[in-house]
């Protein structure tokens, strides 16, 4: 069964910074990408950042260009965020999503962690 | 990038059938096959449904299809359960500098 279990969420003040993980079971987490996608409290979902199974390819959403580093340690099975000059609006639940089917969907989803940025 | 547009809401009576469009571009509904569509209830994490505009994952009902015409995917509902009351998302590839694009998510009300 696949599992994929986020943690490192929290409080954290304007300007500050988190990294937040992803432990992967269930699969042979080195043969897929991998995604970040987030919720702020009731909206909608908003992609956030990719990278292909070897960490070759990278991507990210405009508003955490710069500022939010995707990684992966596939010897340890593990996906990371690391979100630096955190702002209000990146206070969201964020869920870590494996590629399903396409190479472009995101066929598992784990249960998200929840980051609020607020002083 | 913007999102791509969905109706806000969506309502139907139990055993009708309900569409949900979700309008992009050509840089990403319009011109790529990589539409996908998530079903979320309430405090849960969302569910793939549809994948590459009209499959369907292994353990999802056929009452849920999809398809698109030019710049418009669309998610069709048919016999509609209560069960089916939730949020509806859809998602795209896009060929900007970005990867994905999400929808702006519909609610579906069943009556």
């Amino acid at each position: 069964e696949v599992q994929l279990v986020e943690s490192g969420g929290g409080l954290v003040q304007p300007g500050g910074s988190l990294r937040l993980s992803c432990a992967a079971s269930g699969f042979t987490f080195r043969n897929y990408n991998m995604n970040w996608v987030r919720q702020a409290p009731g909206k909608g979902l908003e992609w956030v950042s990719y990278i292909s199974s070897t960490s070759s390819s990278t991507y990210y959403a405009d508003s955490v260009k710069g500022r939010f580093t995707i990684s992966r340690d596939n010897a340890k099975n593990s996906l990371y965020l690391q979100m630096n000059s955190l702002r209000a609006e990146d206070t969201a639940v964020y869920y870590c999503a494996r590629d399903g089917y396409s190479g472009y969907d995101f066929g598992y989803w784990g249960q998200g962690t929840l980051v609020t940025v607020s002083s | 990038q913007s999102a791509l547009t969905q109706p806000a809401s969506v309502s139907g009576s139990p055993g009708q059938s309900i569409t949900i469009s979700c309008t992009g571009t050509s840089s990403d509904v319009g011109g790529y096959n990589y539409v996908s569509w998530y079903q979320q209830h309430p405090g849960k994490a969302p569910k793939l449904m549809i994948y590459e505009v009209s499959n369907r994952p292994s353990g999802v009902s056929n009452r849920f299809s999809g398809s698109k015409s030019g710049n418009t995917a669309s998610l069709t509902i048919s016999g509609l359960q209560a069960e089916d009351e939730a949020d509806y998302y859809c998602s795209s590839y896009t060929s900007s500098s970005t990867f994905s694009v999400f929808g702006t998510g519909t609610k579906v009300t069943v009556l």
